[in-house]
């Protein structure tokens, strides 16, 4: 099992372009859940997919979309980039919900806005 | 916001010392977790401990939690070089999300 995958693992952009980062699951996991780390600071939450076809908006959701493509897939679209979006993207997966099961992180995306 | 916090921000051991990291949070809870966090890696999950427990073990890590204070520890015992890690404590804010804190960055030196 690959567990949890995201592409690309680093991306530079300019500010006003666009790009998707995306997250895939091989467990069979309900939900599904996009942070950013910035330095010094723990992981904010941004949108959360709790099962597949339902999104939320999370801590941060300003500048950013989503969509929950299937039960694997979880994606997130920078509509145009700000060098505020200038951070470090996890994508998670769990079972169910976080109150009764633990997150699976992948790798992460080191995005850099200039 | 952030439920959690850790404290201390930094800690700086030898190798074979135990290692205690609290954390404080405002809100009740359902259950609260521990994650490490490797430099550049993603988070790695620790321990759930739920809110009726008091005392949890894993290997060489035990957690505590205590409701009435609304705080946590996380002691590390005999501490190796690969210990070495950010450790942050999350709890269920909500139905469907988690909150981490801001977490302690752990040295840990041969």
């Amino acid at each position: 099992n690959a567990g949890v995958t995201q592409t690309p693992k680093f991306q530079v952009l300019k500010t006003g372009q666009s790009m998707t980062l995306q997250c895939a699951q091989d467990m069979n996991h309900n939900s599904m859940y996009w942070y950013r780390q910035d330095p010094g600071m723990g992981l904010r939450l941004i949108y959360y997919s709790a099962s597949e076809g339902t999104t939320d908006k999370g801590e941060v959701p300003n500048g950013y979309n989503v969509s929950r493509l299937n039960k694997r897939e979880f994606s997130l679209r920078l509509e145009s980039a700000a060098p505020s979006q200038t951070s470090v993207y996890f994508c998670a997966s769990s079972e169910a919900r976080p109150a009764d099961y633990e997150q699976y992180f992948g790798p992460g995306t080191r995005l850099t806005v200039t | 916001s952030q439920q959690g916090e850790e404290d201390p921000q930094a800690l700086s051991i030898q190798e074979g010392e135990n290692a205690t990291m609290n954390c404080s949070y405002k809100t009740s809870i359902n259950n609260l977790q521990w994650y490490r966090q490797n430099s550049g890696r993603g988070l790695v999950h620790l321990i759930l401990i739920r809110s009726n427990e008091r005392e949890k073990h894993s290997g060489r890590l035990r957690v505590t939690l205590d409701t009435s204070k609304k705080s946590s520890s996380l002691l590390i015992t005999a501490s190796r070089a690969a210990d070495t890690a950010s450790y942050f404590c999350a709890t269920d804010a909500g139905y469907s999300t988690l909150t981490f804190g801001k977490g302690t960055m752990l040295l840990v030196s041969p």
